[in-house]
């Protein structure tokens, strides 16, 4: 079962905020998020793992409730680059597999 | 320079035909992932492995096939009991376990006429 991201797509003008959503049915060990230009490799952005802590660098940032099977990204005063599909990927308790959402389309507008 | 490789990166293949697609790390990681990405479906785990000569079928493994001979190599074959195999694969390697990033290799686009 994929975990559900929210919302499907995204645009913003350049400086502006956005929230994208993950959420799960099952119990979660991590989380993982990662962008993918349009025919590139997904690239890693960070890991947040049991335990509810919030991560950041830059101005990307992302929280993780593990109460509520949700984690959220948080990408602040957007730039140009931000632009591209963001997945999620979950790692539910008990299991070895990563398994990702159906991902986020964000596009950034000068 | 290590990463992970897949090949090749645009394969065309007739219906009824069986496709190997290899995807190759030289990170010496323990795991490894076959994903397939259809538009607005995601990323979908086909087949994943934690250790050499052992894999696990993911959410949509059927129609595919894995072997995890040695531990640098993961390749994929898309058999013709795949219904829908057009398609962007990925594969993907992490250190064991999945608290560490996992890498992509570019990806190969898959096309069945």
């Amino acid at each position: 079962q994929q975990p559900v991201q929210s919302p499907q797509a995204v645009i913003l003008r350049e400086g502006e905020d956005a929230v994208i959503n993950c959420s799960s049915s099952k119990a979660l060990y991590s989380v993982h998020w990662y962008r993918q230009k349009h025919g590139e490799a997904p690239v890693f952005l960070m890991i947040l793992l049991k335990g509810g802590e919030q991560k950041g660098h830059e101005k990307i940032s992302a929280s993780f409730n593990e109460k509520k099977q949700q984690s959220s990204l948080y990408l602040t005063a957007s730039q140009l680059s931000y632009s591209g599909t963001y997945f999620c990927g979950t790692e539910e308790d008990n299991t070895d597999k990563l398994i990702f959402g159906t991902g986020t389309r964000l596009q950034v507008f000068p | 320079d290590g990463g992970i490789t897949q090949s090749p990166k645009y394969l065309f293949r007739k219906e009824g035909q069986n496709v190997t697609l290899s995807c190759e790390q030289n990170l010496n990681h323990d795991a490894m992932y076959w994903y397939r990405q259809d538009p607005g479906q995601g990323l979908r785990l086909i087949y994943y492995s934690q250790i050499v000569n052992d894999f696990q079928k993911g959410d949509i493994a059927e129609g595919y096939s894995v072997s995890r001979e040695k531990k640098e190599s993961f390749p994929l074959t898309v058999t013709s009991a795949q219904k829908n195999p057009t398609a962007f694969y990925l594969c993907a390697s992490s250190n064991f376990d999945t608290t560490t990033e996992a890498f992509f290799g570019q990806g190969t686009r898959l096309t069945v006429v």
